[in-house]
C-alpha cells in the first residue's frame, strides 16, 4: 500500500527488556514525527525528522527512549529497558516538508506495546 | 492547565442528530487547527484542516476557529452510525513543528 506502514502492530515484552518499533513513511515524505497515544492521555509528541536536519527530541520522555532514521526513509523507536508505564501505541506519522503551508500529518496504524 | 482541552466523552446521540465538538486552547501561537478521526484499532485520518480564523464546510462536517476565544469546533450533521469513532483536534504553530493533539471525544451514534 501507499499509507504509512507500522511493525509490529502488536508487541508484548517483559519488563526490562528492549524494544525496536519500526516506520516505513511514504515515499518522499521528508518529515516523520513518532508519537504515543496512551488510555485516557491522548496523542502525546516524541521525535520529529525532518530531512538530513538533527531530530526534535523534545517530546522524548527518558534516556531510555531513542530513535534513528537511516537514509532519509525507515525510522526505528527503541525503548530500552522497558517499564510498565510504557504501555501504548506508537503512531508513526509522515508528512512533505511543512514549509509555509500546512502539509497534513499521515498516521500509520500503530504498534501497540504492552509491557508485563 | 494543558495546552488543548477536549471533552473525551463519551457522546451518544441518535442516528441524524446534529453533532458538535469542541476543543479549547491556551496557546495564541497556534495558527494550524486539524480534526482528525480514529477507529478503533486504526490510525487517526485527517477529517477537516483550517488556517486561523473561519470556517469550511466539507460535505456533512464543518470547521469553525474563534482564535479571540481560542476555541474551535467540528460540526457533523445527518449524523451516521459510520461516523461512531474517537474525534481529535489538533493543532500546531508556523513551521516544522509537530502536533499538539487534544485527548479526544468518543462518539457513538445509534441507528
Amino acid at each position: 500500500g501507499a499509507g504509512v506502514s507500522q511493525s509490529p502492530s502488536n508487541k508484548v515484552t517483559e519488563k526490562g527488556k528492549d524494544v525496536e518499533l519500526r516506520c516505513d513513511p511514504i515515499s518522499g515524505h521528508t518529515a516523520l514525527y513518532w508519537y504515543r497515544q496512551s488510555l485516557g492521555q491522548g496523542l502525546e509528541f516524541l521525535i520529529y525528522f525532518q530531512g538530513n536536519s538533527a531530530p526534535d527530541k523534545s517530546g522524548l520522555p527518558s534516556d531510555r527512549f531513542s530513535a534513528e532514521r537511516t537514509g532519509g526513509s525507515v525510522s526505528t523507536l527503541t525503548i530500552q529497558r522497558t517499564q510498565q508505564e510504557d504501555s501504548a501505541v506508537y503512531l508513526c506519522a509522515s508528512s512533505l516538508p511543512q514549509g509555509r503551508g500546512n502539509q497534513p500529518q499521515h498516521f500509520g496504524d500503530g504498534t501497540r506495546l504492552s509491557i508485563l | 492547565q494543558k495546552e488543548v482541552e477536549q471533552d473525551p466523552g463519551p457522546l451518544s446521540v441518535p442516528e441524524g442528530a446534529i453533532v458538535s465538538l469542541n476543543c479549547t486552547y491556551s496557546n495564541s501561537a497556534f495558527q494550524y487547527f486539524m480534526w482528525y478521526r480514529q477507529y478503533s484499532r486504526k490510525g487517526p485520518e485527517l477529517l477537516m484542516y483550517t488556517y486561523s480564523s473561519g470556517n469550511k464546510e466539507d460535505g456533512r462536517f464543518t470547521a469553525q476557529v474563534d482564535k479571540s476565544s481560542k476555541y474551535i469546533s467540528l460540526f457533523i450533521r445527518d449524523s451516521q452510525p459510520s461516523d461512531s469513532a474517537t474525534y481529535l483536534c489538533a493543532m500546531r504553530v508556523v513551521g516544522n513543528t509537530p502536533l499538539v493533539f487534544g485527548k479526544g471525544t468518543r462518539l457513538s451514534v445509534i441507528a
